[in-house]
């Protein structure tokens, strides 16, 4: 079983859109979770970044964890074509330790 | 806003060739990190390093990379002698070390090993 796993789409909305993404992991350990955005060719640019279970919301950005269910998810309101590209989610076991990343979801919002 | 840089943004070498991958952290920045992606691949964890040594490392992470912090400012990826599935993006991250644990990523340094 992978650590991390996160479907990697495409997944095409309409703009205005709700978008919904998921991951779920195995490694009881994580704590620590992150959605990173990434562009193509570029360099994860992080979004959200929480500890708990619970919902973190950051303007049209939700992120929710569920640790008893392992499974976190991100959810974007109000979708825009500049929300178009590939969101990975990441988690750690805490503090400075290494980032395992899931695949990413490759997001694309039509105008 | 602060962000981490790299340089080059690409490098094109010969397998065998040794390459240098640099980076500048975000300044007041104390953990650094390498992670690497390629094409078509999750990014994974590399190494990581805070009062001039090592803190952790991957199995990747072998005897033919190292780091070093030359300076105040930069940070160092060598690879001694490059092979052709080293080809890949590799990004510089760096954490406060002050009680944040958040990892800012930089643009990255796209390798092509031929």
């Amino acid at each position: 079983q992978k650590e991390v796993e996160q479907d990697p789409g495409p997944l095409s909305v309409p703009e205005g859109a709700i978008v919904s993404l998921n991951c779920t992991y195995s490694n009881s350990a994580f704590q620590y979770f992150m959605w990173y955005r990434q562009y193509s060719r570029k360099g994860p640019e992080l979004l959200m970044y929480t500890y708990s279970s619970g919902n973190k919301e950051d303007g049209r950005f939700t992120a929710q964890v569920d640790k008893s269910s392992k499974y976190i998810s991100l959810f974007i309101r109000d979708s825009q074509p500049s929300d178009s590209a590939t969101y990975l989610c990441a988690m750690n076991s805490g503090g400075y330790q290494k980032v395992t990343f899931g695949i990413g979801t490759k997001l694309q919002v039509i105008p | 806003e602060p962000e981490v840089t790299q340089t080059p943004s690409h490098q094109v070498t010969q397998m065998g060739q040794e390459v240098i991958l640099r980076c500048v952290p975000i300044s007041n920045h104390l953990y650094f990190y390498w992670y690497r992606q390629i094409l078509g691949q999750k990014v994974e964890f590399l190494v990581s390093f805070y009062n001039n040594e090592i803190s952790e490392k991957s199995e990747i992470f072998d005897d033919q990379f190292s780091v070093e912090r030359p300076d105040g400012s930069n940070f160092t990826l060598k690879i001694r002698s490059t092979k052709l599935e080293d080809s890949a993006m590799y990004f510089c991250a760096s954490s406060d070390g002050q009680g944040r644990y958040e990892q800012y990523f930089g643009p990255g340094t796209r390798l092509t090993v031929t």
